[in-house]
């Protein structure tokens, strides 16, 4: 299994752009890289999923470098309610070895 | 709203007490999980099912048993609980077409308390 590196925890302003960055030097060649987003007292919530380059949403964008040891999550101009703990995971196609990590814990502040 | 229903969403047992914690998604999903998350944990995966009728055994099994009862189901057993399994409960469930996840679904979870 790809294991995953994230900082442990980020702080930021309410209308700043955050970037959560995730090692996964070991990555496989069939793994794809997800992003959930957890608030407290709830599921995690699948945000953006990508296997490589730029994949953007209406929610955020995943940014790949060609050799995908590493992936970097933006949230442009983050409120409040982005306060919540951020999930990389990497695996398999078939999904059924994602291993979730401690995640970071994003506090934005006013 | 179409989801995944876990149901309770709150239960305390004693040791030793067994109960079946419920599952159940809307979405025609082939692939469903069972998760536990600890205090300021990550979530750690117990069982999934990768297709109506088949089941394995994910990172923490022991302790639980699960059934795949049809495609919209899946129950996590816990047959003689322990403090040690205190936790919040998550069930899942995506769809996997050929090579692609395309991401889970979470329901809202069981907090289960054993003294």
């Amino acid at each position: 299994l790809a294991k995953t590196t994230q900082p442990i925890s980020m702080d930021s302003y309410e209308g700043q752009e955050v970037n959560i960055t995730c090692s996964h030097n070991n990555i496989a060649t069939n793994d794809y890289i997800t992003w959930y987003q957890q608030f407290p007292s709830q599921g995690p919530r699948f945000i953006i999923q990508g296997y490589k380059t730029k994949v953007t949403n209406e929610v955020a964008s995943l940014f790949i470098p060609a050799d995908r040891k590493s992936s970097t999550l933006s949230l442009p101009r983050v409120s409040l309610s982005d306060t919540a703990v951020y999930y990389c995971l990497v695996g398999d196609n078939y999904g059924q070895n994602f291993v979730f990590g401690p995640g970071t814990r994003l506090s934005v502040l006013p | 709203n179409a989801g995944v229903t876990q149901t309770p969403k709150f239960q305390v047992l004693k040791t030793g007490q067994s109960m079946t914690l419920q599952c159940a998604q809307d979405m025609n999903h082939n692939s469903m999980y069972w998760y536990r998350q600890d205090p300021g944990m990550g979530l750690r995966l117990i069982y999934y099912s990768a297709s109506e009728g088949t089941t394995d055994k994910g990172e923490v099994p022991n302790g639980y048993n699960v059934s795949r009862l049809n495609k919209r189901e899946f129950s996590l057993r816990l047959e003689s609980a322990a403090p040690s399994q205190t936790s919040v409960y998550f069930c899942a469930s995506s769809e996997v077409q050929g090579v692609t996840n395309y991401g889970y679904t979470f329901g809202s979870g069981t907090r289960l308390t054993v003294v």
